[in-house]
């Protein structure tokens, strides 16, 4: 079975200091890897997609960036973080043939302070 | 272009009692359907999906959702809800046109109260 695991579960990081947040999955190859973040009130967003090793779509501009060393991980990062980037970032997967279902990580808590 | 419309932004209900969470859609295409819950602080769990195959999905927890067409629906119900169905439930489309990213929509917190 396929498991997704992301770490670190919490983090409180300070204003202008880097960002670097894992998604590693196992029990399956070449999937699509997502990288959402959820704000309170704000639902679920879209920040970054790839369909492969090295290859990354952004759907929102800001101050973060994604890379994918490897064909099941995903990481997420930044250089200097905002007040705005706090929030519940999750990491998805799916299979690159329908219906297109995604599951979902545990998320990352992070608080910019 | 797609879209999902999630009808309530809160439900309340009695323990034991039934639950209803609307969801209407909009899409080009013929459509999959899911939902989803979401326990504070967790990931997205996938409740049931709707594929085409059968227009009453039966998902996990004793949550079933009907796929209606004409109605462009897709509303999630339960017989009798469980103190532990208290989240927030996200009704979500997908096109499938080639790879796919998915629509969701703005969320229902459903509380359950003794």
């Amino acid at each position: 079975s396929q498991t997704i695991h992301q770490w670190p579960a919490t983090l409180v990081q300070p204003v202008g200091s880097p960002l670097s947040l894992e998604c590693t999955v196992e029990g399956t190859s070449n999937p699509n890897l997502y990288w959402y973040r959820q704000a309170a009130g704000r639902g679920l967003q879209l920040l970054f997609y790839s369909v492969g090793i090295g290859q990354i779509s952004s759907e929102v501009p800001q101050n973060l960036s994604a890379s994918r060393p490897q064909d099941r991980q995903f990481i997420l990062s930044s250089k200097k973080l905002l007040l705005s980037d706090s929030g519940f970032y999750l990491c998805a997967w799916n299979r690159d043939r329908g219906p297109y279902e995604q599951y979902f990580g545990p998320g990352t808590r992070l608080t910019v302070t | 272009a797609q879209s999902v419309t999630q009808l309530d932004s809160h439900v309340s209900v009695s323990e034991g009692t039934p639950v209803l969470l609307r969801c209407n859609y909009s899409s080009s295409y013929s459509p999959s359907l899911f939902w989803y819950v979401q326990h504070p602080n967790k990931g997205l769990q996938l409740l049931l999906k709707y594929t085409s195959a059968a227009t009453l999905v039966k998902g996990i927890n004793g949550f079933e959702a009907e796929f209606k067409k004409s109605e462009t629906s897709f509303h999630l119900t339960k017989p009798s809800a469980h103190m532990s169905d208290a989240a927030e439930y996200f009704c979500v489309v997908s096109e499938n046109s080639g790879y796919s990213t998915l629509t969701f929509g703005k969320g229902t917190m459903l509380l359950v109260s003794p």
